[in-house]
């Protein structure tokens, strides 16, 4: 079946520093992924849509330059947390839809925690 | 939680029994699905039901789809306790969106 492999797992960084979350599905085609976030006993919020070859469509409320997105690849998305603080801590989870459509579609990576500290 | 409601948030039963779990959404949708978290983990898809279907199966899973009061729920029949998790619904409208989800804890 469809796999995404997202890394790291986990991260710990300081504040201030810049931390790359990649997302990539292994065995299929995704033109479209999507990033969330979650916290600790809560749903997850999509925080944008990455395209392949174009610009990232951002939520209402997610900060662009704080949460860069680059899809430059059919396979690979990433997101930058850029300046992290504290209270970008969170559990970041990545999803690829596949460009054939197949089944649910989506296909999501195991997360990634991050830590500011 | 972006898309709607899920009740009840919190469920606790005991092994064999049934499990079953609502999801409420807000906008028009293509499909509607299942997904599973354990702790710390990602989403495991489960079912996926399409706006024109109402009643689907899949082993120990029935998940029923009811567009006029935009709801969905998922049961789970002789539950287990590897069915303790974190269950949400999604709805598809291009991109996938979730309810607050369902804390499901089943007792041996």
């Amino acid at each position: 079946g469809a796999v995404v492999s997202q890394h790291p797992s986990r991260v710990i960084c300081k504040s201030g520093t810049s931390v790359k979350i990649e997302c990539r599905s292994l065995d299929f085609q995704a033109t479209t992924m999507f990033w969330y976030r979650q916290f600790p006993k809560q749903s997850l919020m999509l925080m944008a849509t990455s395209n392949e070859g174009s610009k990232a469509t951002y939520e209402q409320g997610v900060e662009k330059d704080k949460f860069l997105i680059n899809h430059a690849s059919l396979t690979l998305s990433t997101l930058t947390v850029t300046s992290a603080h504290p209270e970008d801590s969170s559990f970041y989870i990545c999803s690829a839809r596949e460009d054939t459509g197949g089944g649910s579609g989506y296909t999501f990576g195991s997360g990634t925690r991050l830590t500011v500290v | 939680s972006q898309q709607g409601e899920e009740d009840p948030q919190a469920l606790s039963i005991q092994e064999g029994e049934n499990a079953t779990m609502n999801c409420s959404y807000k906008t028009s949708i293509n499909n509607l699905q299942w997904y599973r978290q354990n702790s710390g983990r990602g989403l495991v898809h489960l079912i996926l039901i399409r706006s024109n279907e109402r009643e689907k199966h899949s082993g120990r899973l029935r998940v029923t789809l009811d567009t006029s009061k935009k709801s969905s729920s998922l049961l789970i029949t002789a539950s287990r306790a590897a069915d303790t998790a974190s269950y949400f619904c999604g709805t598809s409208y291009g991109k996938l969106t979730f309810g607050q989800g369902t804390i499901l804890t089943v007792h041996p």
